[in-house]
């Protein structure tokens, strides 16, 4: 079995300053990771993914995770917030076997202020 | 970027009524999924379809619901008898075989809302 936990429903930051989204995990057996973001009125686009290469992984849009297995962790950064990057951001976790079904935490909202 | 297109965009019925949630994967992709996103609430998986089949399904997936690869190239959902609570955001997602395609594609979602 395997969960995922996003530990802020809500992040608001000004723009030009860090982000941080925090990501917990839990799997039995080594798991792939992602991150998606949810523009409004948008589908899920692929953000970043880590496949057990490098732990520090780099995504699109200045986004970058680190994937932690002593802290089950896979928290997303960003350096300098844009405005473009309000919306709301999901950590996933793929399944096992040959389907790799994903389950998705519950999201962050991201807010960006002026 | 190649895209999963799904349409309608947006779909309105009445509770009871059969409602079918069109699909269009990429077209060398091999693992086909449908997603819900009840307003406010986690994406949840619904169903996996491979090699024409059901590969794997979660508990929300029960007799009213139904997938299918007609063609080649669509795939389906059809809820058969809709129920309020099946008022959500559909998403159909699709990826390659083998290590190194985890990545799933996703369509922009069809918005379904039941009456």
């Amino acid at each position: 079995a395997q969960s995922v936990t996003q530990l802020d429903s809500h992040v608001s930051v000004s723009e030009g300053t860090p982000v941080l989204l925090r990501c917990n995990y839990s799997s039995s057996y080594s798991p792939s990771l992602f991150w998606y973001v949810q523009h409004p009125n948008k589908g899920l686009q692929l953000l970043l993914k880590y496949t057990s290469a490098a732990t520090l992984v780099k995504g699109i849009n200045g986004f970058e995770a680190e994937f932690k297995k002593s802290e089950t962790s896979f928290h997303l950064t960003k350096p300098s917030a844009h405005m473009s990057d309000a919306a709301e951001y999901f950590c996933v976790v793929s399944g096992s076997g040959s389907a790799r079904q994903l389950t998705f935490g519950s999201g962050t909202q991201l807010t960006v202020l002026p | 970027e190649p895209e999963v297109t799904q349409t309608p965009s947006h779909q309105v019925t009445q509770m009871g009524q059969e409602v079918i949630l069109r699909c269009v994967p990429i077209s060398n992709h091999l693992y086909f999924y449908w997603y819900r996103q009840i307003l406010g609430q986690k994406v949840e998986f619904l169903v996996s379809f491979y090699n024409n089949e059901i590969s794997e399904k979660s508990e929300i997936f029960d007799d009213q619901f139904s997938v299918e690869r007609p063609d080649g190239s669509n795939f389906t959902l059809k809820i058969r008898s809709t129920k309020l609570e099946d008022s959500a955001m559909y998403f159909c997602a699709s990826r390659g075989a083998g290590t190194g395609n985890e990545k799933l594609f996703f369509g922009s979602g069809t918005q379904l809302s039941v009456l």
